[in-house]
């Protein structure tokens, strides 16, 4: 099993330009998540999906989208990026739908620079 | 709201040497308590975890003990090795129904 893989692993854009991060994970997990991880500040939660279909804002959720496609796939979207979204993104999964704490599943991240 | 404050690093000791990383929280209510581990170019993994006052964590020779009375939950390890270079994150589940995690601290351990 990959466990929970992300795309690309780096990328640099200038303001104002648009992407998706792309998440998926092979355990069949019911929930999904997206942080973004800035220097000595940690983990910050942007967006979760509890289930295929539904998302619903974390901490941090302006300036982002989200689509949960499948019970596979989460993406992230960035519609114009700025230079405060210059960060670290981890995609994480957990295996139920309900708002429990249970382990995490974390992917190797996307290193974003925004110019 | 919740928040934890973990020391800052890096950390620095030589191979054997005793490690504590101290970790602090604020929070409503009984929080679960979480250790966190970042190994160099790959996404978090879970340590060790504690879901109510005086419990102790332990994984991998790690322990941390949920101290209520001191709301801490601090990171220690008898004789650290070179591979527990890495970067470790305390984090708490409680109201809100997300991790808050802390800053983090950086851990390396020269032979």
């Amino acid at each position: 099993n990959a466990g929970v893989t992300q795309t690309p692993k780096f990328q640099v854009l200038k303001t104002g330009q648009s992407m998706t991060l792309q998440c998926a994970q092979d355990m069949n997990h019911n929930s999904m998540y997206w942080y973004r991880q800035d220097p000595g500040m940690g983990l910050r939660l942007i967006y979760y999906s509890a289930s295929e279909g539904t998302t619903d804002k974390g901490e941090v959720p302006n300036g982002y989208n989200v689509s949960r496609l499948n019970k596979r796939e989460f993406s992230l979207r960035l519609e114009s990026a700025a230079p405060s979204q210059t960060s670290v993104y981890f995609c994480a999964s957990s295996e139920g739908g309900a708002p429990r704490w249970e382990t995490q599943y974390f992917g190797p991240g996307t290193r974003l620079l925004v110019l | 709201g919740n928040s934890v404050t973990q020391m800052e690093g890096p950390v620095t000791l030589s191979e054997e040497a005793f490690l504590t990383i101290n970790c602090t929280y604020t929070a409503t209510g009984y929080p679960s308590l979480f250790w966190y581990v970042q190994y160099p170019g790959e996404g978090l993994q879970l340590l060790l975890k504690a879901t109510k006052a005086d419990d102790k964590g332990s994984n991998k020779g790690f322990e941390a003990t949920y101290r209520k009375e001191t709301t801490s939950f601090h990171l220690e390890k008898g004789s650290v090795q070179v591979s527990d270079s890495a970067v470790y994150f305390c984090a708490l589940w409680g109201a809100g129904n997300m991790l808050t995690f802390g800053g983090g601290t950086r851990l390396m351990v020269k032979p």
